[in-house]
């Protein structure tokens, strides 16, 4: 069965500092992965996605993400945080058993200070 | 931004009253989610559509029936409405591979 896990489901970092938002998956067959964000009294936004090809991909925001096959891990970060950055991420995963279905992760509310 | 909007926005109900939830799209997508947003559970898949008149059951399906005549509108109802249902209601669309979702602008709903 596909899973997400999301490591710490708080994060703070002070601002300027280093993102890493962590998210290991379990897939049976090769996995599309994405990671979205949510602002307060928001819906879901998609901030990046992985599909094929490059490992590294860039999202909105100056938000990138690598793909990490052996690790099965897909980790987000942004080397300077914002303080707009502060919201909750969720990392997914689907794949084209999953009949058109996202299994998401519990979420990582991240917090950042001046 | 994908072509969803939800209404109601906002509901405030009495328990043990039938309350109707709709998702609107303008993207022509195939798939059509509805989920649930509670503090300490994340997002929880309550049905999907996969095509006209072509629904399944998610994970909290209990208490709640939904239906697809069309394309774009995909109807969430709650037969009788409890107040374990009281929670922020979100609707998502998908097309095919990758499957990646877009979602609605949310519907907060209270059930007293």
């Amino acid at each position: 069965a596909q899973s997400v896990t999301q490591l710490g489901s708080h994060v703070s970092v002070s601002e300027g500092a280093l993102v890493l938002l962590r998210c290991n998956y379990s897939s049976s067959v090769p996995p599309y992965l994405f990671w979205y964000v949510q602002y307060p009294n928001q819906g879901l936004q998609l901030l990046l996605k992985y599909t094929t090809g490059a490992t590294l991909v860039k999202g909105i925001n100056g938000f990138e993400a690598e793909f990490k096959k052996s690790e099965t891990s897909f980790h987000l970060t942004k080397p300077s945080a914002h303080m707009s950055d502060a919201a909750e991420y969720f990392c997914a995963v689907s794949n084209d058993n999953q009949g058109g279905k996202l299994i998401f992760g519990q979420g990582t509310e991240l917090s950042v200070k001046p | 931004d994908a072509g969803i909007t939800q209404s109601p926005r906002h509901k405030v109900t009495e328990t043990g009253t039938p309350v109707t939830l709709r998702c609107h799209q303008t993207e022509n997508h195939r798939y059509m989610y509805w989920y649930r947003q509670d503090p300490g559970h994340g997002l929880r898949l309550i049905h999907y559509s996969y095509g006209v008149k072509d629904t399944d059951k998610g994970e909290v399906s209990d208490g709640y029936s939904v239906s697809r005549s069309k394309t774009e509108d995909f109807l969430l109802t709650l037969e009788s409405a409890t107040s374990s249902q009281t929670s922020v209601y979100f609707c998502a669309i998908s097309d095919n591979r990758p499957y990646e979702q877009y979602f609605g602008p949310g519907t907060r709903l209270t059930v007293t």
